[in-house]
């Protein structure tokens, strides 16, 4: 069964920094990786999709890339702002079975001003 | 364009009570999905609908969930009794006609928050 972990369970920079989230899966075999971002009582926005066949994805100051052989992903998230304070969660999607998402716990993270 | 409505945004019910939660998808999608998410946790898959057929529906409770997506559209999903460990926002979430490989995005709702006390 896809297990998908992310570490760090939760983060603080300081406005300015950039930074790393971590997200792994057991099972090589997906289809594709999204990344999420979640506010506080609010539902999930999609940041970035990789597809299998590729490595990175970037949009603005986010940047994932995946290693599917070691089942791993990372979010980069460049010049980080207060705004950006929320919880990332990434999701794999599996080649075989029902179209439907593995999440991990996610990362909360706090940007200070 | 218009995205997943849910409601209620939040409820709070007693153990043993039952509650229904209610999802329009956005126009045109036809895979709907719910999900459970407990505090602390990631999103886990309750359900899924493609137009008004299940295609997995293998971590529902059955013995008290219960969804139903009669006119391929908007879905229900009922608990019947509540348990404190119900607890959670279900999120519903739809994507677009392309079947099991597509790469197509799934949107999701704000949620409904349940607390069960």
């Amino acid at each position: 069964k896809q297990e998908v972990t992310q570490i760090p369970a939760a983060l603080s920079v300081p406005e300015g920094e950039n930074l790393v989230l971590n997200c792994s899966f057991t099972d090589s075999a997906i289809y594709n990786l999204q990344w999420f971002r979640q506010d506080p009582g609010k539902g999930l926005t999609s940041l970035l999709l990789i597809q299998s066949s590729q490595r990175e994805q970037t949009s603005g100051r986010l940047n994932a890339s995946l290693d599917k052989s070691s089942g791993r992903s990372t979010l980069y998230i460049a010049a980080s702002q207060p705004g950006d304070s929320a919880t990332y969660l990434c999701a794999v999607k599996e080649q075989t079975g029902a179209n439907n998402l593995f999440f991990g716990t996610g990362t909360r993270l706090t940007v200070i001003p | 364009e218009a995205g997943v409505a849910q409601s209620p945004r939040y409820k709070i019910i007693e153990k043993r009570q039952s509650v229904a939660f209610w999802c329009n998808p956005i126009s045109g999608h036809a895979t709907l999905y719910w999900y459970q998410q407990i505090l602390g946790q990631g999103p886990k898959l309750l359900i899924q609908f493609q137009n008004n057929g299940v295609v997995d529906d293998s971590q529902l409770p059955k013995d008290r969930f219960s969804a139903e997506r009669l006119k391929g559209v908007d879905s229900t999903l009922k608990i019947q009794p509540a348990k404190l460990e119900d607890s959670a926002v279900y999120l519903c979430a739809s994507s677009p006609p392309g079947g099991r490989r597509s790469g197509n995005t799934i949107y999701f709702g704000e949620g409904s928050w349940l607390t069960v006390v």
